[in-house]
């Protein structure tokens, strides 16, 4: 079947603008992450939702990020007046959400975002 | 807080060498351990995991064992393919935590 899929691949902007970004998970799929790669790191938790509640958002590293999942299914990742250092790779994730030692979190391809 | 460690890369390796890439972990409590591998032009997927201390996971002739005593994940294959050149993330899971935490990633690649 269809895995987790992001819109877009790469999105280029430039510094002060606003950026959304789309993650539709795998269908049945309660449970979804977000996640951000920089260069040469491994991914860094960003937010994880159950259905349409954001359950834990600690790692959000500011105010200017704010994600979204109103229906239970497609997530938006919203970055406000975008600055150089959030140019990255932005993963999203889905599962059954019963628990990560139960449930695999399946990754999307990501969206690389160049702020200019 | 929670943090993964991992051997530095890149690692290259001759078809049928022996793999061992370094996995150590700074945990509170008992969390989950995985290994996820990133193909070149694929994303993130799960190789294998170990839920509780001397659990061995394995999946395509790659193992790892949790060893609590050492803080350790060891991922290890005992004759690599050209096909495994990738980039290998290990990372944890605090119990109750939906969240992964992720190591810095070694990338592997494997000559012909």
């Amino acid at each position: 079947g269809a895995g987790v899929s992001q819109t877009p691949s790469n999105k280029v902007t430039e510094k002060g603008k606003y950026v959304e970004l789309r993650c539709d998970p795998i269908s049945g799929h309660t449970a979804l992450y977000w996640y951000r790669q920089s260069l040469g790191q491994g991914p860094e938790f960003l937010i994880y939702f159950q259905g349409t509640g954001a359950a834990d958002d600690s790692g959000l590293p500011n105010d200017r990020f704010f994600a979204v999942r109103p229906e239970g299914s497609v997530s938006t990742l919203k970055i406000q007046r975008t600055e150089r250092g959030d140019s990255a790779v932005y993963l999203c994730a889905s599962s059954y959400g019963r628990g990560v030692g139960t449930d695999t979190q399946y990754f999307g391809p990501g969206t690389r975002l160049t702020v200019l | 807080g929670d943090s993964v460690t991992q051997m530095e890369g890149p690692v290259t390796l001759s078809e049928e060498a022996f793999l061992t890439i370094n996995c150590t972990y700074t945990a509170t409590g008992y969390p989950s351990l995985f290994w996820y591998v990133q193909y070149p032009g694929e994303g993130l997927q799960l190789l294998l995991k170990a839920t509780k201390a001397d659990d061995k996971g394995s999946n395509k002739g790659f193992e790892a064992t949790y060893r609590k005593e050492t803080t350790s994940f060891h991922l290890e294959k005992g004759s690599v393919q050209v096909s495994d050149s990738a980039v290998y993330f290990c990372a944890l899971s605090q119990g109750g935590s939906e969240k992964l935490v992720f190591g810095k990633g070694t990338k592997l690649t494997v000559n012909p």
